[in-house]
């Protein structure tokens, strides 16, 4: 089945440690993004990427980081320097193909802090 | 940047009952997605309609990009139809989604 992957589901973690986010697609597509989602808000960008080796800031990069070393896969690493990490966080994938970028999302994690 | 705003926030009906969701923005775009996030948060793609009108079952949507606005329309709840919905638009020169803070969906049997 193509789609996204998104481990683990969820996240406890102990402040001062940097937490790594899965996240794996099998759609093929070239755009890739990190959403961060607090309680009855929408969702606002931290980082994408549109080509492998390559990666942007979102609105929200402070106190995370991203690698991108292979099409099929975005991990995101919370760190320490991140003030408030608990959150729900959601991956995307898209075919920036010219006028047409549909975003597809996978099932999320939510990382708490204790 | 691009402001996106969803209406009404919250929205409570009787199942069976019909509804219209409104979502404003105040630029041009060249992506306009719908989306249902369910209780377990999951985000699901509802339609894709940067401009024009899409039908899908009991759901369908409508965006006047001249005016900037989208509405959603749910006919016949289903106590299933419960959750968040989201509009989320992407301006020309740019590459990411801006989402409305949603309007809330409260389907009662």
């Amino acid at each position: 089945d193509g789609g996204i992957t998104q481990s683990p589901k969820y996240l406890f973690r102990k402040e001062g440690q940097n937490v790594t986010l899965s996240c794996e697609q099998n759609l093929n597509h070239d755009a890739m993004y990190w959403y961060r989602q607090d309680p009855g808000q929408g969702l606002r960008l931290i980082y994408y990427s549109q080509i492998v080796n390559d990666f942007q800031k979102g609105d929200i990069a402070e106190g995370y980081s991203v690698s991108r070393e292979k099409k099929e896969s975005f991990p995101l690493t919370v760190t320490s320097a991140q003030k408030n990490p608990t959150a729900f966080y959601l991956c995307a994938s898209s075919i920036p193909s010219g006028a047409y970028n549909e975003q597809f999302f996978g099932p999320g994690t939510r990382l708490t802090v204790l | 940047g691009i402001q996106v705003e969803q209406s009404p926030p919250d929205l409570i009906l009787q199942e069976g009952a019909n509804s219209t969701l409104r979502c404003n923005f105040s630029d041009s775009v060249n992506n306009l997605q719908w989306f249902h996030q369910n209780p377990w948060g999951q985000l699901i793609n509802l339609f894709y309609i940067p401009s024009g009108t899409k039908q899908n079952g009991r759901l369908s949507a409508t965006t006047v990009a001249t005016e900037r606005y989208s509405l959603l329309y749910i006919s016949s709840s289903q106590t299933t139809d419960s959750g968040v919905y989201f509009c989320a638009v992407v301006d020309f020169g740019n590459e990411k989604l801006t989402f409305g803070t949603g309007t809330r969906l409260t389907i009662i049997p």
